[in-house]
């Protein structure tokens, strides 16, 4: 089946740094992928729509420039949290769609101290 | 899109066999229903998928009746390891269209 792997899987960062976020599309190449947050005990919001090759479109209430997405080539789409702080700490998770399904990533786990 | 409703919780013992059910009023006509699986600090893990009446795959079944309004995730003979929150979707499965997902139901198996 299709798998989407994300990198990295954790990550502690201090509070005004910058972290970069992978999503890939190993076996299929996908010109949208989506990329949610979870919150702890809650459900998955989407957060944005990543195209190949062009700008991603953002949730509403979604800040564009802090969550930058870029969605370079049809298997890979990253999401740079800049200047994070500690309200966002969150389970990040990434989906790629292939012929209709999604697929989802293991997740990356954000902690921001 | 169509909004669901699914109960918050559940509880169940081993070997048990669990319904989880859906109610979609709004559901159109190309929209598909699909669950996923979630375990902690995992991403969702598709179930299954259905239109109209039954589908069943080697982990779920599921029941759709003829108005669609609702539907039920069958889990036969459930053990622990089925301990996660199920999330019940309605989608259009077009390319590029977004999945939104409600609030899930908590599944607890006990031994």
């Amino acid at each position: 089946g299709a798998v989407v792997s994300q990198h990295p899987s954790r990550v502690i960062c201090k509070s005004g740094t910058s972290v970069k976020i992978e999503c890939r599309s190993l076996d299929f190449q996908a010109t949208t992928m989506f990329w949610y947050r979870q919150f702890p005990k809650k459900s998955l919001m989407l957060m944005a729509t990543s195209n190949e090759g062009s700008k991603a479109t953002y949730e509403q209430g979604v800040e564009k420039d802090k969550f930058l997405i870029n969605h370079a080539s049809l298997t890979l789409s990253t999401l740079t949290v800049t200047s994070a702080h500690p309200e966002d700490s969150s389970f990040y998770i990434c989906s790629a769609s292939q012929r209709g399904s999604q697929y989802f990533g293991p997740g990356t786990r954000l902690t921001v101290l | 899109l169509a909004k669901t409703t699914q109960p918050i919780s559940m509880d169940s013992y081993e070997g048990q066999e669990v319904n989880i059910t859906c109610s979609h009023n709004n559901i159109a006509t190309n929209d598909y229903i699909t669950w996923y699986q979630q375990f902690p600090s995992q991403g969702p893990r598709f179930i299954i998928q259905g239109y109209k009446t039954k589908v069943t795959n080697e982990v779920a079944s599921l029941f759709i009746p003829a108005d669609r309004k609702s539907s039920t995730l069958s889990l036969p003979r459930v053990s622990l390891s089925d301990t996660a929150v199920y999330y019940c979707l309605v989608v259009t499965n077009q390319a590029g269209t977004a999945l939104i997902f409600g609030k899930g139901t908590t599944l607890s198996v006990s031994s």
